[in-house]
């Protein structure tokens, strides 16, 4: 079955330091993956989208990576700040279907 | 005002009750969805649909059924609460991939 795993520990890190949380999945070709952040008690909020034929995207303080031969995507996020404390989410989509599939995030601390 | 809005934003009801749970949405997005979120078990769909006449079943629909009003409005049945219904229920809707989904603040549900 299609599964999605992301590290379930939460991940503590110092401010000013880069943030890289990991997204891996099995039995799934995905032609788009998104990450989504989520604040306790908030629906996720999007973040950035890469598709199968990009192996990297950008967005401010964020970079996103897509290797569809390891299928896993990394996200970092570089001089990071006690504010980007939250859960991060990865979503697989399939060649436009428009059906998504989560993993379970990964809950990030920025130490001041 | 928020784009995506549930009601209730917390529920506390009986084993066996019957029980709506409703989303609308200001973006006039086609494509909406219903989501459970539990601890360690991420994000998971129930229903999605993509336009009024379009509703589908999602990976985990049983003991729950939908309605889809108009293209603003979405609701989620539990014809007969139990008590592993108790979770975050989130509401999302779609348009373009290249900005993802957007979610309301969720509703908290316990079933006792």
């Amino acid at each position: 079955s299609q599964k999605i795993e992301q590290n379930s520990e939460a991940l503590n890190i110092q401010e000013g330091k880069t943030a890289t949380l990991t997204c891996n999945y099995t039995n799934y070709s995905p032609a788009y993956l998104q990450w989504y952040r989520q604040d306790p008690g908030r629906g996720p909020v999007f973040l950035l989208l890469i598709r199968e034929n990009e192996k990297e995207k950008r967005k401010e303080r964020l970079k996103v990576t897509f290797d569809t031969t390891l299928k896993q995507s990394l996200f970092h996020i570089t001089a990071s700040q006690p504010a980007d404390s939250a859960t991060y989410l990865c979503a697989l989509e399939g060649s436009g279907t428009y059906k998504y599939i989560f993993g379970t995030g990964t809950r990030l601390k920025v130490l001041a | 005002d928020a784009d995506v809005t549930q009601t209730p934003r917390n529920r506390i009801t009986k084993t066996g009750k019957r029980i709506m749970l409703e989303c609308s949405q200001t973006k006039g997005h086609d494509r909406m969805y219903w989501y459970r979120q539990d601890p360690g078990l991420g994000l998971r769909l129930i229903y999605y649909s993509f336009d009024v006449k379009d509703i589908n079943k999602g990976e985990i629909s049983d003991g729950y059924s939908v309605s889809r009003q108009a293209q603003a409005k979405f609701s989620l049945s539990l014809e007969s609460a139990i008590p592993n219904q108790t979770a975050l229920y989130f509401c999302a809707t779609s348009d373009l991939l290249e900005v993802g989904q957007f979610f309301g603040p969720g509703t908290r549900l316990t079933v006792l």
